[in-house]
């Protein structure tokens, strides 16, 4: 099942601009994760915030975890036409191992950077 | 480093046949997941390994089932195969370390049911 939900679906920004992505989760995690995904393609890792955590940066990426509102957002500065590409957030459930098991991804948000 | 690599890139088969896909994991990575990408129902995950043995699945029929080898290296095997199995299949590691640690992917095998 699709624990974490994305926001919005798609989004199209011109270059230069940020772009910001939302995801939601239902149950207690141990961390979250976001990736990108170039056209059906594997999935790149891009940063780990754990729950203990409330934002979290890197290069031009910065993502912010709210566990008591179960979400997260994650911002791209100056954008790029490179940056175009699916993002998901995927979450890691407390359990045995803390956070081992399989990831569960949201359906993810489209972006699109127009030159 | 080499990156996580699955072969093969794509295979396509016909309802009934069986298919392996093949994941190598980073050197020194001991965990193995595998995921299912379908159009229209996102990333699921399938089956995850670790030290040579399957330590959980996610919620998919006993047709798919897989293994890890003793050098890590992990094969998926789907039995019966059926049109709805056509999806992108991919394998992601992770070090056996169990702190906060990412999963790394490859890029996938493309199964395709005729």
């Amino acid at each position: 099942s699709q624990q974490g939900e994305e926001d919005p679906q798609a989004l199209s920004i011109q270059e230069g601009e940020n772009a910001t992505m939302n995801c939601s989760y239902k149950t207690s995690i141990n961390n979250l994760q976001w990736y990108r995904q170039n056209s059906g393609r594997g999935l790149v890792h891009l940063i780990l915030i754990r729950s203990n955590e409330r934002e979290k940066h890197s290069g031009r990426l910065r993502v912010t975890l709210d566990t008591s509102k179960k979400s997260s957002s994650l911002l791209i500065t100056a954008s790029r036409a490179a940056d175009t590409a699916s993002y998901f957030c995927a979450t890691a459930s407390l359990g045995i191992g803390g956070g081992a098991d399989g990831l569960t991804f949201g359906k993810g948000t489209h972006l699109i950077i127009q030159p | 480093e080499a990156g996580v690599t699955q072969s093969p890139t794509h295979l396509i088969k016909t309802r009934g046949q069986q298919a392996t896909l093949r994941c190598s994991p980073i050197s020194g990575h001991t965990s193995v997941y595998w995921y299912q990408q379908a159009l229209g129902l996102g990333l699921q995950f399938l089956l995850w390994y670790d030290e040579g043995e399957e330590r959980n699945r996610g919620n998919f029929p006993p047709r798919f089932s897989g293994r890890q080898f003793p050098n890590y290296s992990s094969e998926l095997n789907v039995n019966a195969l059926e049109l709805e199995d056509s999806a992108l299949y991919l394998c992601a590691s992770r070090t056996g370390d169990y702190s906060n640690q990412p999963q790394h992917f490859g890029d996938g095998t493309r199964l395709s049911i005729l």
